[in-house]
């Protein structure tokens, strides 16, 4: 699986975009991007995931670039709730549980 | 509402005893998962179910064993081999790969053992 590389943190302000950068130049054309994040003391959760395109759902947007070997995690209006350890995965979609967790980037949402 | 649960979220054992975490899940997911953290790091797979009575060893199974006698059911039994076993762990469960394309895993909120 594709190493990937995040900030090890990060801060923002309550109601501004938060804007999470990976870099994963060793991925392959099969993996996929996924995003989790961890709030302190309880399990990851899923936040989204893509393979080429941008995807965008109820909780952020994917920013996939065109070469693949960067993306961006976008939470458009970043509250308190949102500060957790976001972690950045590449996986092949066969491999769904054998997810590769880095450190991640702490975010801390600030008022 | 579905979801997985780990009971308890505090578990304290004495070094040399065997203990056991509980995860269930109503998901009616076939595949689960169970990982470790440990302080400031991510997560390493421990072991893993695709169905009912199989499993595989993760990265990390020494000290370790599981079951899977029911599809709603994926104890963890933390054995005195385990020469670290303090740590914070994880269940997950997900619809298999092939089956339902690029399922998520869904986490419980985990069970801290402290072992002394």
């Amino acid at each position: 699986d594709a190493k990937t590389t995040q900030p090890t943190s990060m801060d923002c302000a309550e109601g501004r975009a938060a804007n999470l950068p990976c870099n994963h130049s060793t991925i392959s054309g099969n993996e996929y991007v996924y995003w989790y994040r961890q709030i302190h003391s309880q399990g990851p959760q899923y936040i989204i995931h893509g393979l080429k395109n941008n995807e965008t759902n109820e909780m952020a947007s994917l920013i996939i670039t065109e070469d693949r070997k960067s993306s961006t995690l976008i939470l458009p209006h970043a509250t308190l709730r949102d500060t957790a350890v976001y972690y950045c995965i590449v996986n092949l979609s066969s491999n769904t549980g054998k997810l590769i967790f880095g450190q991640g980037t702490t975010l801390q949402v600030k008022p | 509402d579905g979801g997985i649960t780990q009971s308890p979220k505090y578990l304290f054992r004495k070094e040399g005893q065997n203990v056991t975490l509980s995860c269930e899940q109503n998901l009616n997911h076939d595949a689960m998962y169970w990982y470790r953290q440990d302080p400031g790091q991510g997560l390493r797979l421990i072991y893993y179910s695709q169905i009912v009575n199989d499993f595989q060893k993760g990265d990390i199974a020494e000290g370790y064993s599981v079951s899977r006698e029911k599809k709603e059911s994926f104890p963890l039994t933390v054995t005195s081999a385990q020469k670290n076993p303090t740590a914070f762990y994880l269940c997950a469960s997900s619809n298999p790969p092939g089956q339902y394309y690029n399922s998520p895993l869904h986490f419980g909120n985990g069970t801290r053992l402290t072992v002394t």
